[in-house]
């Protein structure tokens, strides 16, 4: 499967916890993107790389939370001191060049439930 | 702050009937559309997009149209199958600033046999 992948699929942390997410973009794409997803409502866009480098973040995107893509390849997501508020979908998503007019490709997200 | 809606949160159609779902944005300045599928505990899954200088983009199945006018957007499924079935959201690209896509809410299309 030459999609986007994200692991680990579930992740049931308790409150306080630091958990982190891996995002493995379609291969020759440079954009990645993170969105977040509470049940019933849309993606929210959190942030996005071109290659290495984080051009945006959203103001949802708390000091808590904080993304990289050393390598301009795989991207992580980590969350800190996880609050009951953090319970979502994290979707990860890639494009080859700018997102407008060229698509965006989601993974299946990563599930966050916090207790 | 402007955001891409949706009217209906559910539409239940028979099997075989066609589809029309419907969404309204309110950022004008939005030059980029897409509709997503996304089946429960999935990703969004891309289905169709369309760009501002288009009023209609026809795929396997699947038309969006666009309605600059009325900042209209709509995605016409025709044949309905059970594997249609699933959460529909369009999406909107306003181009300045981020480059990420605004969603609206979501449509829950429901098949009846």
């Amino acid at each position: 499967d030459t999609g986007v992948s994200q692991d680990p699929r579930h992740k049931i942390t308790k409150r306080g916890q630091n958990v982190t997410f891996r995002c493995d973009p379609i291969s020759e794409h440079n954009r990645l993107y993170w969105y977040r997803q509470t049940l019933g409502q849309g993606p929210e866009f959190l942030t996005y790389f071109q290659n290495e480098a984080q051009l945006e973040k959203s103001r949802l995107l708390s000091d808590r939370f904080s993304a990289e893509r050393p390598k301009g390849s795989f991207s992580t997501l980590e969350i800190q001191r996880t609050e009951q508020g953090d319970s979502a979908m994290y979707l990860c998503a890639s494009s080859f060049g700018q997102g407008d007019g060229n698509t965006i490709y989601f993974g299946e997200g990563s599930w966050l439930t916090v207790v | 702050g402007e955001s891409v809606g949706l009217h209906l949160p559910t539409l239940s159609v028979q099997e075989g009937d066609n589809s029309i779902i419907n969404c309204a944005y309110s950022n004008s300045a939005s030059d980029y559309f897409i509709w997503y599928k996304q089946e429960s505990g999935k990703g969004p899954q891309f289905i169709i997009d369309i760009r501002s200088n288009m009023d209609k983009r026809q795929g396997q199945r699947v038309t969006v149209l666009l309605n600059k006018t009325v900042k209209h957007l709509s995605l016409q499924i025709a044949a309905t199958q059970p594997g249609d079935s699933a959460v529909y959201f369009c999406a909107e690209n306003s181009g300045g600033g981020a480059d990420g896509l605004t969603f609206g809410k979501g449509t829950h299309l429901i098949i009846q046999p």
